[in-house]
């Protein structure tokens, strides 16, 4: 299968810093990208829809000046956590869409975040 | 309602046992329907994916969908410590649109 890589892979940072998280499809091109949070023993939620060029689509409730989104290449995606605060620590995933035959999304490794 | 139910568990069976994993939905229009393990602080990872009614066998797993009950499984055959994890159905309306998920199945392998 296709390899989607993120990093960092775990951060800790203090309350009212911002935190980047990179979202890289290795071995193709992704002109889509999606992000989701995901709390213990929960399923994923998607936060937002990343296209490249343009702006993100984000899920009602999520707050897009809260988590900025930038898709500037086919293959990095970026989300930023700003003014980070405790109830933003979870575990981020993304993922990337892979257009084949059939579409398929492709996760990666998730990225987890903590606020002190 | 939810679009997509799936027995939380936690399920616990011994080595060598037959897994049965399910989900149901509730609109017709899904079309796609996949499986992802999920292990513990990991990334989800796919497992199978179908897009017809019946059975899709890929080594110990088989993915079976019946459109006219709304209802997926994914069997495990002989299974193994190493499956231990959680088990999320996934289907889509549309290719390459968003993944409805289930709310996940914990599984326990016991040696």
């Amino acid at each position: 299968g296709a390899v989607v890589s993120q990093h960092p892979s775990r951060v800790i940072c203090k309350s009212g810093t911002s935190v980047k998280i990179e979202c890289r499809s290795l071995d193709f091109q992704a002109t889509t990208m999606f992000w989701y949070r995901q709390f213990p023993k929960q399923s994923l939620m998607l936060m937002a829809t990343s296209n490249e060029g343009s702006k993100a689509t984000y899920e009602q409730g999520v707050e897009k000046d809260k988590f900025l989104i930038n898709h500037a290449s086919l293959t990095l995606s970026t989300l930023t956590v700003t003014s980070a605060h405790p109830e933003d620590s979870s575990f981020y995933i993304c993922s990337a869409l892979w257009q084949g035959m059939t579409d398929t999304q492709y996760f990666g490794p998730g990225t987890r975040l903590t606020v002190l | 309602q939810k679009e997509v139910e799936q027995d939380p568990g936690p399920l616990s069976v011994p080595e060598g046992a037959i897994v049965s994993l399910n989900c149901t939905y509730s609109n017709s229009a899904f079309q796609y329907f996949m499986w992802y393990r999920q292990y513990s602080r990991k990334g989800p990872e796919l497992l199978m994916y179908t897009y017809s009614s019946g059975n899709k066998e890929d080594g110990r797993f088989t993915a079976q969908v019946d459109k006219s009950s709304k209802y997926i499984s994914l069997f495990i055959r002989d299974s193994q410590p190493s499956d231990s994890a959680t088990y999320l159905c996934a289907l889509i309306y549309n290719q390459g649109g968003k993944l409805i998920f289930g709310q996940g199945t914990e599984l326990s392998v016991k040696p």
